[in-house]
C-alpha cells in the first residue's frame, strides 16, 4: 500500500550528515515525493517534498533520482532532536491521505 | 506559528461508552482529517472531510465512527460504542489545499485507552 521502501532504522552521531534512502520504483509521473518524520510521542510533522528537483528547506534537503525511482532525505547536521521516525510518502492529485509505512527509525547518538 | 490543537490530550473510558475527540484545525484549512496509531504500528488513515461532508474513509471508519464540524473552528471524532481495539492515539490533521503538493499539519494527538 505505501509504494515505497525504506531501511528500519539506522543511526547516526551528532553534527553527522545523515542520509535516509527510499525506494519508490513503481512511482508515476505526476507523484510528489513527500517526507514527514514523527517524534518521540508527537503527531507526524511534514519535513519536505519535492517532484524532479532537488529541494532544500530549513529542515533538510531532498535528493531525487533522475529517474525518480528513489529519493534521498539529507539532514545535513543530526541534531538529537533529529531522533525520529522518518516516512517517504508519494501523493497524487485529488484525495489525498497519507498512506504511512513503517519508515526509518534514526537513532542518533551524542 | 498556527498550530492544530487536540483536546484531550488523555482520555480513558469503558468499553462501550462514547466518546468524542476535538480539533482545532488552524484556521484557514479548509481540508481535515482523522488518523489513528495503534501502540507499536503504523499511523493509519481514518477520514477525511472537505466542505461538510466525508472526502474519503478507510474500513477502520465503520459506523461506529462520525466526523462533525459543528462551528467554524472545531472538528471531531466521535466513538459511538467504544471496542477494546479502539485504544490508540487519535491525530487530527488539517491542510489548506489538496494536491500531490499538500502539506498536512497535525495535532498532538489524543491517547485514548479503552478498558
Amino acid at each position: 500500500d505505501a509504494k515505497t521502501t525504506q531501511p528500519n532504522s539506522m543511526e547516526s552521531n551528532e553534527e553527522e550528515p545523515v542520509h535516509l534512502p527510499c525506494n519508490h520504483s513503481t512511482i508515476s509521473g505526476t507523484d510528489y515525493i513527500h517526507w514527514y518524520r514523527q517524534l518521540p510521542s508527537q503527531g507526524p510533522e511534514y519535513v519536505i517534498h519535492g517532484l524532479t528537483s532537488n529541494v532544500n528547506n530549513r529542515m533538510a534537503s531532498l535528493a531525487i533520482a533522475e529517474d525518480r525511482k528513489s529519493s534521498t532525505l539529507i539532514l545535513h547536521r543530526a541534531t538529537l532532536r533529529d531522533a525520529a521516525v522518518y516516512y517517504c510518502i508519494l501523493l497524487t492529485g485529488g484525495y489525498n491521505k497519507l498512506i504511512f509505512g513503517a519508515g526509518t527509525r534514526l537513532a542518533v547518538h551524542p | 506559528e498556527p498550530e492544530v490543537t487536540q483536546t484531550p490530550s488523555h482520555q480513558v473510558t469503558q468499553m462501550g461508552q462514547e466518546v468524542i475527540l476535538r480539533c482545532v484545525p488552524i484556521s484557514n484549512h479548509l481540508y481535515f482529517y482523522w488518523y489513528r496509531q495503534i501502540l507499536g504500528q503504523k499511523v493509519e488513515f481514518l477520514v477525511s472531510f472537505y466542505n461538510n461532508e466525508i472526502s474519503e474513509k478507510s474500513e477502520i471508519f465503520d459506523d461506529q465512527f462520525s466526523v462533525e464540524r459543528p462551528d467554524g473552528s472545531n472538528f471531531t471524532l466521535k466513538i459511538r460504542s467504544t471496542k477494546l481495539e479502539d485504544s490508540a492515539m487519535y491525530f487530527c490533521a488539517s491542510s489548506d489545499w489538496q494536491g500531490a503538493r499538500e502539506t498536512q499539519y497535525f495535532g498532538p494527538g489524543t491517547r485514548l485507552l479503552v478498558l
